[in-house]
């Protein structure tokens, strides 16, 4: 059954770093989504994707953030200089449509750890 | 204002026995989409399943069942038969406008299934 990807599964960085996170949607699908998740929190959206551009996002979502679909297969974010704060679980989503049943499968996530 | 909330923060079932997960949501929309996402310790997010707010029948899928009250705007999950391998959170989220993109999800409830 096809899968939403993502690498790496876990990041570690110092505060002031950019990180890229990677995924790879299912090959079939058409919109793309990040959500975030604090430790013990609920999940929160941040960004979709479709038709290489955004086509919605959260105020979560500021200048320190970018995505991009450099290939035909993989879809980034970027953080440009994390904080502390950017700690969090990182979900890669992908969907085929936004109407009907549009179900978004995730990915496994990207543990993200900021110090 | 709260657009889903789940008012479990924990519930422990014994194995076989039924549990039910509630979800309350909070929209002017007529059409939108209900979706409940179960999340293990290893921290995937797993689309368990889904009702559109015309949809005439309660969802069902397998095990899992939902109890749809639009009048009430509650969307309550139903497990039957619990097993030890449901233990784990479980999110309700809503897709505002079918065309909308993001999810907005509730705080989870955790299940904790005993044998």
């Amino acid at each position: 059954e096809p899968e939403v990807t993502q690498t790496p599964s876990h990041q570690v960085t110092q505060m002031g770093q950019e990180v890229i996170l990677r995924c790879v949607p299912i090959s079939n699908h058409l919109y793309f989504y990040w959500y975030r998740q604090i430790l013990g929190q609920k999940v929160e959206f941040l960004v979709s994707f479709y038709n290489n551009e955004i086509s919605e996002k959260s105020e979560i979502f500021d200048d320190q953030f970018s995505v991009e679909r450099p290939d035909g297969s993989n879809f980034t974010l970027k953080i440009r200089s994390t904080k502390l704060e950017d700690s969090a679980m990182y979900f890669c989503a992908s969907s085929d449509r936004t109407s009907g049943v549009g179900t978004q499968y995730f990915g496994p996530g990207t543990r993200l750890l900021v110090l | 204002a709260q657009k889903i909330t789940q008012t479990q923060p924990g519930m422990f079932v014994q194995e076989k026995e039924a549990v039910t997960l509630d979800c309350t949501y909070d929209t002017s929309d007529q059409s939108y989409g209900l979706f409940w996402y179960k999340q293990p310790s290893s921290g995937e997010m797993i689309f368990l399943i889904y009702q559109g707010s015309y949809d005439e029948q309660n969802a069902t899928e397998g095990r899992y069942s939902l109890n749809f009250q639009k009048a009430r705007k509650s969307a309550n999950l139903v497990i039957s038969a619990s097993q030890l391998g449901d233990s784990a959170m479980y999110f309700c989220a809503m897709r505002e406008r079918m065309g909308a993109q993001k999810l907005v999800f509730g705080q989870g409830t955790r299940l904790t299934i005993n044998p």
